[in-house]
């Protein structure tokens, strides 16, 4: 079965600072994966996606994701975190196996501080 | 063009209660699916629903039931509620069904509290 951990609930960086969130996962099959974002009382919103093409995967808003086989991560980046990017971020897995349903980690709540 | 809509933003039901939460698509996705996301958790997978035929079911008991309209629109019905219902409900469009190629689109979700 497919999983995502995603390690860290809480994650505060200083504005200007490097965002780093960390994402494992599990599957029986080639991943693809994924990073959401959600901003307080709206839905998801699509950060970026690996689809087995590059492994370095660039995104909105200056994020990027590197996919790693060997350690089975999915980590998200961003160099210089703004005070807009506080919100929750979600990673998610979906595979051949499960028909594509995406399964997602319990998130990670990042706050900017000034 | 609009995104994702749902309705209603907010409800308060009380235990053993119905309801019934609406969602309309993206114009021209064909594809709806359903999430509970419950507090402090990643959104879980429901229902998939494709030109009105479930594709797809999570783990959920028999009282959650979804479907969809010729208009691409969809229902998420729960009966006989639980306490443990109480949860923000997404519902995500997209092109086709659940496959590589395709985004999906969240909506902004319904708040359901039950008491």
């Amino acid at each position: 079965a497919q999983s995502v951990t995603q390690l860290g609930s809480h994650v505060s960086v200083s504005e200007g600072a490097l965002v780093l969130l960390r994402c494992n996962y599990s599957s029986s099959v080639p991943p693809y994966l994924f990073w959401y974002v959600q901003y307080p009382n709206q839905g998801l919103q699509l950060l970026l996606k690996y689809t087995s093409a590059a492994t370095l995967v660039k995104g909105i808003n200056g994020f990027e994701a590197e996919f790693k086989k060997s350690e089975t991560s999915f980590h998200l980046t961003k160099p210089s975190a703004h005070m807009s990017d506080a919100a929750e971020y979600f990673c998610a897995v979906s595979d051949r196996a499960n028909d594509y349903k995406l399964s997602f980690g319990a998130g990670t709540t990042v706050t900017v501080r000034a | 063009d609009a995104g994702v809509t749902q309705s209603p933003t907010h409800l308060i039901k009380t235990r053993g209660q119905h309801v019934t939460l609406r969602c309309s698509p993206i114009s021209g996705h064909k594809s709806v699916s359903w999430y509970q996301q419950v507090l402090g958790q990643g959104p879980q997978f429901i229902f998939q629903y494709y030109e009105k035929e479930e594709r797809g079911r999570g783990n959920f008991p028999d009282r959650f039931s979804a479907r969809q309209f010729p208009n691409y629109s969809s229902e998420l019905n729960v009966n006989a509620l639980l306490l443990g219902d109480s949860a923000l409900y997404l519902c995500a469009s997209s092109l086709g069904p659940q496959g590589i190629d395709e985004t999906q689109y969240f909506g902004p979700g319904t708040r359901l509290l039950v008491l």
